[in-house]
């Protein structure tokens, strides 16, 4: 079955710890993105990646990193510097053919909680 | 920039009763609009979307019909059940320099009670 794949499903670090959250899809999808949502919140947007090896900052990018070495993977790695990281991860990605009707598909979800 | 607006939750009502969910939108271009679904504890889904002024999409009895001229994306269904109970979100996606840009509502929760 096509569809996206994030890893672990649930994760819980120290503070002062990074971690990295595992997103794979394997529907041949150019353009990857990650979200992050706070209970009883909207989705509010961290990088995404139009092609492999280039990525863009979203709208709260401060304390997170990613990289794109494959198309079919985008980890995201929760740095230290990341105030307040328990929330629930979302990654997605579309075919980006240039059309602004292609859908974006979504994992499952991490949910990360600091201790 | 890019916005969308949706009618603050929670929605809490009975099994059969009739759904709207407002949905309004701001965009500089030409946007495609979406309506997701999220279950608790997982992913959204696409629900439906429309991709160009008067389209209606549709799926599994929910509708919404793309108005530019009052800029809205309103969901209904026409008799709701329990199992429709889930977190829905609006969306636009435009695209920008970098390519394809999605924005989201806040969400609006739905409660349906047997």
């Amino acid at each position: 079955d096509g569809g996206i794949t994030q890893s672990p499903k649930y994760l819980f670090r120290k503070e002062g710890q990074n971690v990295t959250l595992s997103c794979e899809q394997n529907l041949n999808h150019d353009a990857m993105y990650w979200y992050r949502q706070d209970p009883g919140q909207g989705l509010r947007l961290i990088y995404y990646s139009q092609i492999v090896n280039d990525f863009q900052k979203g709208d709260i990018a401060e304390g997170y990193s990613v990289s794109r070495e494959k198309k079919e993977s985008f980890p995201l790695t929760v740095t230290s510097a990341q105030k307040n990281p328990t929330a629930f991860y979302l990654c997605a990605s579309s075919p980006s053919t240039g059309a602004t009707g292609d859908t974006q598909y979504f994992g499952p979800g991490t949910r990360l909680t600091v201790l | 920039g890019d916005s969308v607006t949706q009618m603050e939750g929670p929605v809490t009502l009975s099994e059969e009763a009739f759904l709207t969910i407002n949905c309004t939108y701001t965009a500089t271009g030409y946007p495609s609009l979406f309506w997701y679904v999220q279950y608790p504890g997982e992913g959204l889904q696409l629900l439906l979307k429309a991709t160009k002024a008067d389209d209606k999409g549709s799926n599994k009895g929910f509708e919404a019909t793309y108005r530019k001229e009052t800029t809205s994306f309103h969901l209904e269904k026409g008799s709701v059940q329990v199992s429709d109970s889930a977190v829905y979100f609006c969306a636009l996606s435009d695209l920008d320099n970098y390519g394809q840009n999605f924005v989201f509502g806040p969400g609006t929760r739905l409660s349906v009670l047997p």
